[in-house]
């Protein structure tokens, strides 16, 4: 079965920029979705296409997807982003999750 | 606004079936280019894809679960529902229904979450 690999965590210093990324077999000719989950909440789309943003999602949230991997960067990073982060995608007309990524903001 | 909300028991015995309704209000469920899909989260760890089915009546299940797993729709009630047969304690999580873009392949309206139990 096909698998997303994350990074357990990441840290981030406010203002600073984050980077979380997810590898998969040929990811790159996949399209990549990110989610956003805090505590106790449901997750948010922050992501779709690679590197859409839904509306409502600050720009400072940005995308890209080539090769085996998938990068979620945030830019200016502020203690409100302090989640876990999910990517996903679609592997024939299955659903598959990354296992997550905890970025903490120092 | 689209709005999704899940109900049924919060607690099931092993080996007893698992039942769940979202309710989809702010849209209807029959609206072009959505599907619909559960996800789960057990306690502590990641969100796992359940299975999604489409307006055309397509469904598409995790291999993992599609032995004694049925999603299916009540247009009438503008509801989906999940029916996962044989539940043992690993199927204890945060249930999550969900609408899916068809073209943007993405999950955009999540329903709050249920929490359901295994246990005897």
């Amino acid at each position: 079965s096909y698998e997303l690999t994350q990074p357990p965590s990441v840290s981030v210093s406010p203002g600073q920029t984050a980077s979380i990324t997810c590898s998969g077999d040929t990811l790159g000719h996949k399209y990549v979705c990110w989610y956003q989950q805090k505590p106790g909440q449901s997750p948010v789309l922050v992501i779709y296409h690679d590197r859409k943003r839904p509306s409502g999602i600050p720009e400072r949230f940005s995308g890209s997807n080539s090769g085996n991997t998938a990068t979620l960067t945030i830019s200016g990073t502020q203690a409100i982003d302090e989640a876990d982060y999910y990517c996903q995608a679609w592997d024939s007309s299955t659903g598959v999750f990354g296992g997550g990524t905890k970025l903490t903001v120092l | 606004q689209v709005q999704l909300q899940e109900s049924g028991p919060g607690l099931v015995k092993p080996p007893q079936t698992l039942s769940l309704t979202c309710t989809v209000s702010g849209g209807s469920i029959n609206s072009d280019n959505h599907y619909w899909s559960w996800i789960r989260q057990p306690p502590g760890k990641g969100l796992e894809w359940i299975g999604s089915i489409y307006n055309s009546g397509s469904t598409y299940y995790s291999p993992s679960l599609k032995s004694r797993l049925t999603i299916s729709v009540d247009t009438s009630k503008n509801q989906f529902s999940l029916k996962l047969s044989s539940v043992t304690v690993a199927d204890t999580a945060v249930y999550y229904c969900a609408r899916g873009g068809e073209v943007e392949q993405n999950f955009d309206y999540w329903g709050q979450g249920t929490q359901v139990t295994v246990s005897s």
